[in-house]
């Protein structure tokens, strides 16, 4: 079955950098575009950063443009986000995506458990 | 960017009754492009409807979407316990980002 799996989050200090994983199976990852998405704790859900089916493009909130990198590997079947200069705003749990579009829409129909980031001194 | 805005904040109904949850853009969203997703405590969200009124696999046809232009709405006809959950909307549009509401709580009265 269809499998997206986050890891990497932790606790770091202001400044501080990580990087997230989402691990996927059961389906062509190398097909789908792919996003993050965050949800700070007792928040709504925040559209974090995005990546076409080859890599070939990136697009970013401006809340982490020129801090957090998106990237994939399709031959590991993996996505990716380094998140750098973390903030204390930075503090959510991070999900991530498929990016499915059909010939009349598109939206996101498989979703990771996500993994927590909490930025502290 | 367009904002989306969910009213209410939070609706408290009873299991049985009908659900009519909102969802406004404030600039038109193409109706192929607005997706709602529900959510429970401590899980990932769900995909519901696609296409403002397409239902995603395996949900319920109490479930249904419509709506078009900056107005969409979410209808749960019979709430069933299980119904009672955090409720998003979310646009893709052509160019990001692809911004979600704030939410809608639906809880027990």
């Amino acid at each position: 079955q269809v499998q997206l799996v986050e890891s990497g989050g932790g606790v770091v200090q202001p400044g501080g950098s990580l990087r997230l994983s989402c691990a996927a199976s059961g389906f062509t990852f190398s097909s789908y575009a792919m996003h993050w998405v965050r949800q700070a704790p007792g928040k709504g859900l925040e559209w974090v950063a995005f990546i076409r089916y080859d890599g070939s493009s990136q697009y970013y909130a401006d809340s982490v443009k020129g801090r957090f990198t998106i990237s994939r590997d399709n031959s590991k079947n993996t996505l990716y986000l380094q998140m750098n200069s973390l903030r204390a705003e930075d503090t959510a749990v991070y999900y991530c995506a498929n990016h499915r579009c059909t010939s009349i829409s598109c939206y996101s129909d498989y979703w990771g458990q996500g993994t927590l980031v909490t930025v502290s001194s | 960017e367009i904002v989306l805005t969910q009213s209410p904040g939070t609706l408290s109904l009873s299991p049985g009754e009908r659900a009519t949850l909102s969802c406004r853009a404030s600039q038109s969203v193409s109706s192929s492009y607005l997706a709602w997703y529900q959510q429970k405590p401590g899980q990932a969200p769900r995909l519901l409807i696609y296409g403002a009124a397409s239902r995603a696999t395996g949900i319920p046809d109490r479930f249904s979407g419509s709506g078009s232009g900056t107005d969409f709405t979410l209808t749960i006809s019979r709430l069933e316990p299980e119904d009672f959950a955090v409720y998003y909307c979310q646009q893709y549009g052509s160019s990001p980002p692809w911004t979600f509401g704030q939410g809608t709580k639906l809880e027990v009265k």
